[in-house]
């Protein structure tokens, strides 16, 4: 596709539960990002992969989020133990080689409730 | 601490009706600040960066300039279609590879 497709666009889910968000970046994008958006707020960085490899994950909020990019495109970003809090717009977006180029692509995101 | 502010959260104009939107940052090693454009249920879409102080760019009916301080995205003779959020962000040394957004401006004109 042309731009960034995230899956599933929209997943309820219930507190405790396991899951797991989907990114395919713009094919030759190297650097892949993941941000959080709740209501009324800009998105807030989460990770970034540069290549296979997580570059910064300062922006993970604990330990129940991780992110893999095993092959350097798609990623999957997976929570455990889902809290209420954790609902939110989970956006992916990717560039080239990372933020030199001075843009970068979203994806429609991945509106995630919990029950 | 907020390094990032955007001024107003919310902003009604009618069809015609100039105005700018206000974007602050306490950063100290800015490397760029980008203005996006979010439509509901969507995600961001790019539309400026500007790196120094004093640049300018234009887009359509947005200018977007940049301070030591602030930038300010104008809208000259805004339509309908110009209704959106949008959000500033910059890139620092503080911050890396990563974008911090402010929390953006509702901006809705009417017809």
């Amino acid at each position: 596709g042309a731009g960034v497709s995230q899956t599933p666009s929209n997943k309820v889910t219930e507190k405790g539960k396991y899951v797991e968000l989907r990114c395919d970046p713009i094919s030759g994008h190297t650097a892949l990002y993941w941000y959080r958006q709740s209501l009324g707020q800009g998105p807030e960085f989460l990770i970034y992969f540069q290549g296979t490899g997580a570059a910064d994950d300062s922006g993970l909020p604990n330990d129940r989020f991780f992110a893999v990019r095993p092959e350097g495109s798609v990623s999957t970003l997976k929570i455990q133990r889902t809290e209420r809090g954790d609902s939110a717009v989970y956006l992916c977006a990717s560039s080239l080689v990372g933020l030199s180029t001075g843009e970068l692509f979203f994806g429609e995101g991945s509106r995630l409730t919990v029950l | 601490e907020d390094q990032v502010t955007q001024s107003p959260e919310a902003l009604r104009l009618q069809e015609g009706e100039s105005s700018s939107l206000n974007c602050s940052y306490t950063v100290s090693g800015l490397r760029g600040l980008f203005w996006y454009r979010q439509d509901p249920g969507k995600g961001p879409e790019f539309l400026f960066t500007l790196y120094s102080a004093g640049e300018e760019k234009e887009k359509e009916r947005l200018k977007a300039t940049l301070t030591k301080k602030e930038s300010f995205l104008h809208i000259t003779a805004p339509k309908p279609e110009d209704s959106a959020t949008y959000l500033c962000a910059v890139q620092a040394v503080e911050y890396g590879n990563k974008l911090v957004f402010g929390a953006g401006t509702i901006l809705r004109v009417k017809s």
